[in-house]
C-alpha cells in the first residue's frame, strides 16, 4: 500500500499571507505512460464533507479559487493558497489514487 | 444537478447488522465508480472501497475488506455499506463519493454525500 504523510500537522497563517503544504508519498504515483501525477487535494471544513481542490497534482476543480495551487511530481508535492482568507480555515488532505487502496494523508489543519 | 444522498444517522448496539444507502441523482449511475470513505469521530479520512455502477465490480483496501460489504443496485442508482456484525470501533461518519470522471477506475472522488453517522453503542 502506498502510505501518503502531510508536513506540518497544523499551521496558523495571517490573513493574507501564503500557506504551504507538503504531501509525500511512499512510492512515486507518476504514471509515466500518460505522464500523469495521481494526487489531489481536499478540504474539509467542520460538519462538511471533503471537497475536491486539485486533481492531478495541479489541476483546479472548476470554482475554485487561483489562489489555491498544486505543484509538485513523482513522490513531494504542495498545496499553496497565496492568499489566505478566512474562509480557507479548513483542513486539507492529499490523496493518491495511482493504485488501490487509494490513500489519504493524515491532514493538515490551517487556521488564522 | 449531480448529488448523492446517504441515509440518516443510526444508532446501533454491537452484534447488530447495518446497512447504509447513497443514492445518486443527475447523471448515469451506471458509468461511474461510488465509494465510501470512513471519518472515525476527530480523525482523517480512511478510503474503505469502490464499486463500479454498471456491473458491481467492486474493489476494497485490504483493512476493510472482510470487515464491510460494499454493493449496489443500479435500477434505483443506490450503493449500499452494510455491517453483519458492528463494533463500537465502528462509530465514525461514512461518506459516499463518486469519482470524477465516467468509467476510469483509477480516479478521485469530486462528488460526495452528506455523510451518514453511524453510532454503535450498547
Amino acid at each position: 500500500d502506498i502510505v501518503m504523510t502531510q508536513s506540518p500537522d497544523s499551521l496558523a497563517v495571517s490573513l493574507g499571507e501564503r500557506a504551504t503544504i507538503n504531501c509525500r508519498s511512499s512510492q512515486s504515483v507518476l504514471y509515466n505512460a500518460n505522464s500523469k501525477n495521481y494526487l489531489a487535494w481536499f478540504q474539509q471544513k467542520p460538519g462538511q464533507p471533503p471537497k475536491l481542490l486539485i486533481h492531478w497534482a495541479s489541476t483546479r476543480e472548476s470554482g475554485v479559487p487561483d489562489r489555491f495551487s498544486g505543484s509538485g511530481s513523482g513522490t513531494d508535492f504542495t498545496l499553496t493558497i497565496s492568499s489566505l482568507q478566512a474562509e480557507d480555515v479548513a483542513v486539507y488532505y492529499c490523496q493518491q489514487y495511482y493504485s488501490i487502496p487509494y490513500s489519504f494523508g493524515p491532514g493538515t489543519k490551517v487556521d488564522i | 444537478e449531480v448529488q448523492l444522498v446517504q441515509s440518516g444517522a443510526e444508532v446501533n448496539k454491537p452484534g447488530e447488522s447495518l446497512e447504509i444507502s447513497c443514492k445518486g441523482s443527475g447523471y448515469n449511475f451506471s458509468t461511474y465508480w461510488i465509494g465510501w470513505v470512513r471519518q472515525m469521530p476527530g480523525k482523517g479520512l480512511e478510503w474503505m472501497g469502490i464499486i463500479y455502477g454498471g456491473d458491481s465490480d467492486t474493489r476494497y483496501s485490504p483493512s476493510f475488506q472482510g470487515q464491510v460489504t460494499i454493493s449496489a443496485d443500479k435500477s434505483i442508482s443506490t450503493a449500499y455499506l452494510r455491517w453483519s456484525s458492528l463494533k463500537a470501533s465502528d462509530t465514525a461518519i461514512y461518506y459516499c463519493a463518486r469519482h470524477s470522471l465516467a468509467t476510469v477506475t483509477a480516479d478521485t472522488f469530486a462528488i460526495w454525500g452528506q455523510g451518514t453517522l453511524v453510532t454503535v453503542s450498547s
